[in-house]
C-alpha cells in the first residue's frame, strides 16, 4: 500500500529536550516536505527536499533541522524545542514537476512542548 | 495580504444543497491549482486539480479565473460525508513550492 508514515503520532515533551519526528514514504517520490498546521494559519512549509542530500528552507524553518540521506526518509529534528513549536506536523511526498501538487500526506504528529 | 485567502466559514448547509467556495491568490505567476479536503484532525487529501478550462468530478466542479486570480469549488447535492475543511492550494510560480490556504469549513446537516 502506497503510504507516508510518521512517528510518533503524539508527543508531549519539555522545553529544550531534543526530539526527532520520523517520516518515511514507499512511493519512490523525489519530493518530500514538512509542514506545520496551526489554527487560522493553515499549513506552513518548514523544509522541503527535492532529492537525496538536497534540502531547502520553507517559510518557517527557524528552530528545525532536516536531513535526506535516503530517498524514502526525511526526519524532522527539533534541537531545542520551545512552546511556540507546539503544533500539528505533517510530512508529505510527491513526484516533481507537474505532479508536485499531488502531495501524499502522513497521518500527522501532534506535538506539545511544555 | 496572504498569498492564498479563503473564507474560513463555517458554511452550514442542509443535505442536498449546492454550495460554492472561492479562493483568491496574489501571485499572478502561479501555475497550478488544487483543492484538498481535510477531515477533522486528519491529513489533507487531494480532492481535485483545477484546470484552466474548468473541470468536473461527479458532484464537484472546479473553476479557475486567471484574470481575477481566484479559483472556486462547487459542490452539488451535498452529502453529510462532505462535511470537512476544504483547502485551496496554489503552486507558487517558478518554485517547487505549494501555498496552502487556511481552509473553508463545510458542515452539512440532515
Amino acid at each position: 500500500e502506497a503510504q507516508v508514515t510518521q512517528n510518533p503520532r503524539y508527543l508531549i515533551t519539555v522545553t529544550g529536550k531534543k526530539l526527532t519526528v520520523t517520516c518515511s514514504q514507499n512511493m519512490n517520490h523525489e519530493y518530500m516536505s514538512w509542514y506545520r498546521q496551526d489554527p487560522g494559519l493553515g499549513l506552513r512549509q518548514i523544509y522541503y527536499s527535492m532529492n537525496v542530500e538536497v534540502t531547502d528552507k520553507g517559510d518557517v524553518p527557524e528552530g528545525y533541522k532536516v536531513s535526506r540521506k535516503e530517498k524514502r526518509n526525511f526526519p524532522l529534528i527539533l534541537e531545542s524545542p520551545s512552546p511556540n513549536q507546539t503544533s500539528l506536523y505533517f510530512c508529505a511526498s510527491s513526484l516533481l514537476g507537474t505532479s508536485l501538487g499531488e502531495q501524499y500526506f502522513g497521518p500527522g504528529t501532534r506535538l506539545t512542548v511544555t | 495580504r496572504k498569498e492564498v485567502e479563503q473564507d474560513p466559514g463555517p458554511f452550514n448547509v442542509p443535505e442536498g444543497a449546492t454550495v460554492a467556495f472561492n479562493c483568491t491568490y496574489s501571485n499572478s505567476a502561479s501555475q497550478s491549482f488544487f483543492w484538498y479536503r481535510q477531515d477533522c484532525r486528519k491529513e489533507p487529501k487531494l480532492l481535485m486539480s483545477v484546470y484552466s478550462s474548468g473541470n468536473e468530478d461527479g458532484r464537484f466542479t472546479a473553476q479557475l479565473n486567471r484574470a481575477s486570480q481566484y479559483i472556486s469549488l462547487l459542490i452539488r447535492d451535498s452529502k453529510l460525508s462532505d462535511s470537512a475543511t476544504y483547502l485551496c492550494v496554489v503552486n507558487a510560480g517558478g518554485y517547487n513550492k505549494l501555498i496552502f490556504g487556511a481552509g473553508t469549513r463545510l458542515a452539512v446537516h440532515p
